[in-house]
């Protein structure tokens, strides 16, 4: 079956660690997205990535970093430069994002917490 | 700037009865996409439907139907016959964006409203 998987489900982080969250696609999707949602309240995003080797910054990036070397794959790397990374992590895909009717396709998300 | 302004942060429910979620945007596009998503406590995105800008018809799936007022810029999702499982987060969201855009069209989500069904 095609769709997205993140892994893992549960990721801790002791301090001045990074930690990279997995995230694949076999939808074939061009586009792939990072999101991060705190308790109660909607997504904010990271960053995304429109085609391969190439990603732009989202509206909270500070103390993230991405790669996209394959059109699979979309890892997220929490920095120990982000202070407060305990959150739920949503990664997201979809066809060409130039495009307003596609919807993005979601994995189940990665809940990151400090030990 | 774009915007989804959803104003209910909790509803309830009787199972079975109808029910009703609001969303307004502001967007200054002409061409733009409007999604209800499903986010029940174990977290992952479920997609709903989606309603374009152009199309003239309110959008249906299944027990799901959108009521969009373009002039109000509102697209409210209404979920008939509730069942228990319908219990979870709805977000609703936005996505510009014409062909031939060159700049990343952002997708927007709105804050969220926690749908309970109650037997």
């Amino acid at each position: 079956d095609g769709g997205i998987t993140q892994s893992p489900k549960y990721l801790f982080r002791k301090e001045g660690q990074n930690v990279t969250l997995s995230c694949e696609q076999n939808l074939n999707h061009d586009a792939m997205y990072w999101y991060r949602q705190d308790p109660g309240q909607g997504l904010r995003l990271i960053y995304y990535s429109q085609i391969v080797n190439d990603f732009q910054k989202g509206d909270i990036a500070e103390g993230y970093s991405v790669s996209r070397e394959k059109k699979e794959s979309f890892p997220l790397t929490v920095t120990s430069a982000q202070k407060n990374p305990t959150a739920f992590y949503l990664c997201a895909s979809s066809f060409d994002s130039s495009y307003s009717n596609q919807p993005q396709h979601f994995g189940d998300g990665t809940r990151l917490s400090i030990l | 700037a774009q915007k989804i302004t959803q104003t209910q942060p909790g509803m309830f429910v009787q199972e079975k009865e109808a029910v009703t979620l609001d969303c307004t945007y502001d967007t200054s596009d002409q061409s733009y996409g409007l999604f209800w998503y499903k986010q029940p406590s174990s977290g992952e995105m479920i997609f709903l439907i989606y309603q374009g800008s152009y199309d003239e018809q309110n959008a249906t799936e299944g027990r799901y139907s959108l009521n969009f007022q373009k002039a109000r810029k509102s697209a409210n999702l209404v979920i008939s016959a509730s069942q228990l499982g319908d219990s979870a987060m709805y977000f609703c969201a936005m996505r510009e964006g014409p062909v031939m855009k060159t700049s990343y069209d952002k997708v927007i989500f709105g804050p969220g409203t926690s749908l309970s069904v109650i037997p």
